[in-house]
């Protein structure tokens, strides 16, 4: 098994741009997730998703899209991107009552 | 809101001592408690959780201990090693409702040779 993958590792966008961070699994997780890391924040919740089809807010969701239209997938996608959105983000997922797995991670950097 | 408070920010400690950091929540709901550890450049790694039903639990020199009625538990790393060098994450969550995990802010821990 890969676990979780994400893609890419490393992105440079100007303000306003768009872009999707990939996210797949191939662990047959029901539960997914998105999370920003953030020096002295730890790990802030963005989206969240309990299968595929549903999905639903986290404690930071503004300026993130999110969608499931598969077990394996869940993309998280910025509109237009901010500098506050300057960032390391990681996707994670599990089974419904088990430990979570962490992505590599994506180091997002927004000029 | 839902909070997990974690301390230190920052451990120095000799290479062969112990370390120990605590994590404090305010969710009477929540019944399982990871800890995680993340290396530089790379995403959080579980390395032992506990379950509300249990007090104690240990993986050769990992230990965590849950005190349920002060909502307190600690990770407690014993015979420390450079490789232990790392930022460790606490979280609370409960296996019922949203399952959303709440995360502390990290310890930075630093094992000196």
């Amino acid at each position: 098994n890969a676990g979780v993958t994400q893609t890419p590792k490393f992105q440079v966008l100007k303000t306003g741009q768009s872009m999707t961070l990939q996210c797949a699994q191939d662990m047959n997780h029901e539960y997914m997730s998105w999370y920003r890391q953030d020096p002295g924040m730890g790990l802030r919740l963005i989206h969240y998703s309990v299968g595929a089809g549903i999905t639903d807010q986290g404690e930071v969701p503004n300026g993130y899209n999110v969608s499931r239209s598969t077990t394996e997938d869940f993309p998280l996608r910025l509109l237009s991107a901010a500098p506050s959105q300057t960032s390391v983000y990681f996707c994670a997922s599990r089974p419904r009552t088990q430990e979570q797995f962490f992505g590599p991670g994506t180091r997002l950097t927004v000029l | 809101g839902e909070n997990v408070e974690q301390h230190p920010s920052t451990l120095s400690v000799q290479e062969g001592d112990s370390a120990v950091i605590k994590c404090t929540y305010s969710d009477s709901a929540s019944n399982y408690f990871p800890w995680y550890k993340q290396e530089l450049g790379k995403g959080p790694q579980l390395i032992i959780d506990i379950r509300s039903n249990v007090g104690e639990k240990k993986d050769q020199r990992i230990a965590v201990t849950l005190n349920k009625t002060a909502k307190h538990f600690s990770l407690h790393i014993t015979e420390t090693q450079p490789e232990d060098s790392a930022v460790y994450f606490c979280a609370a969550s409960s296996t019922s409702g949203t399952y959303k995990y709440i995360f502390g802010t990290g310890t930075r821990l630093k094992v000196l040779a």
